[in-house]
């Protein structure tokens, strides 16, 4: 069956635009999430959906970064005013509910800020 | 906050030869997992261990979890080109979905 999938691939900004990147999870996986890798770094949790209950914001490292999921399909992450240090791997998982299940994670995406 | 140091964090080695990395915690693990991660890709999860002692095998692969649950290693036999990627070991917290992930240990395997 598919897996995460996630676009743009590869994503090249200006330093104060504003980004979008989408996350299709696996089908039926309730539970979402978003980690931000940085060069050289382990992953870092930003933001956890699971069914139609508030998100967990509790890893987002600014208001710049917002994230929102439709039901349980489709995920945005948003990065307004985009610095250089916003330059990373963004990666989306999902897993079937949220009580440590295996997390299967998309191909990310690489995200450069000039 | 729990950190995972993992080491070598580079590792450079000619096909055929074995390898050991490490991964050890800050604090007592609640759930260990290993991943792979090739360039391009997301991590893929290997292994996950819960019980202090324990040792599982994956083909080559062999990973161990310390008696204290603070420390583990993976140890590949007889590396071969496919085994070339990033190793991440992560917790997930007790009753949490985050994962703490360490920075990996970046395998390249030479033919």
């Amino acid at each position: 069956g598919a897996g995460v999938s996630q676009s743009p691939s590869n994503k090249v900004t200006e330093k104060g635009k504003d980004v979008e990147l989408r996350c299709d999870p696996i089908s039926g996986h309730t539970a979402l999430y978003w980690y931000r890798q940085r060069l050289g770094q382990g992953l870092e949790f930003l933001i956890y959906f699971q069914g139609n209950s508030a998100p967990d914001k509790s890893g987002l490292p600014s208001d710049r970064f917002s994230a929102e999921r439709t039901g349980e399909s489709v995920s945005t992450l948003t990065i307004q005013r985009t610095q250089q240090e916003d330059s990373a791997v963004y990666l989306c998982a999902s897993s079937l509910d949220g009580s440590k299940e295996t997390q299967y994670f998309g191909p990310g995406t690489r995200l450069l800020v000039l | 906050t729990q950190l995972l140091e993992q080491s070598p964090q580079f590792l450079s080695i000619q096909e055929g030869e074995n390898l050991t990395v490490y991964c050890n915690s800050s604090s007592v693990f609640s759930s260990l997992q290993w991943y792979r991660q090739e360039p391009g890709e997301g991590p893929v999860l290997l292994v996950t261990v819960v019980t202090g002692g324990e040792v599982k095998k994956l083909k080559r692969l062999t990973f161990q979890f310390g008696d204290a649950r603070k420390d583990s290693s993976l140890h590949i036999t007889a590396a071969q080109p496919g085994d070339t990627g990033l190793y991440l070991c992560a917790d997930s917290g007790a009753g949490s979905y985050q994962l703490t992930f360490g920075k990996g240990t970046k395998l390249s395997v030479i033919p």
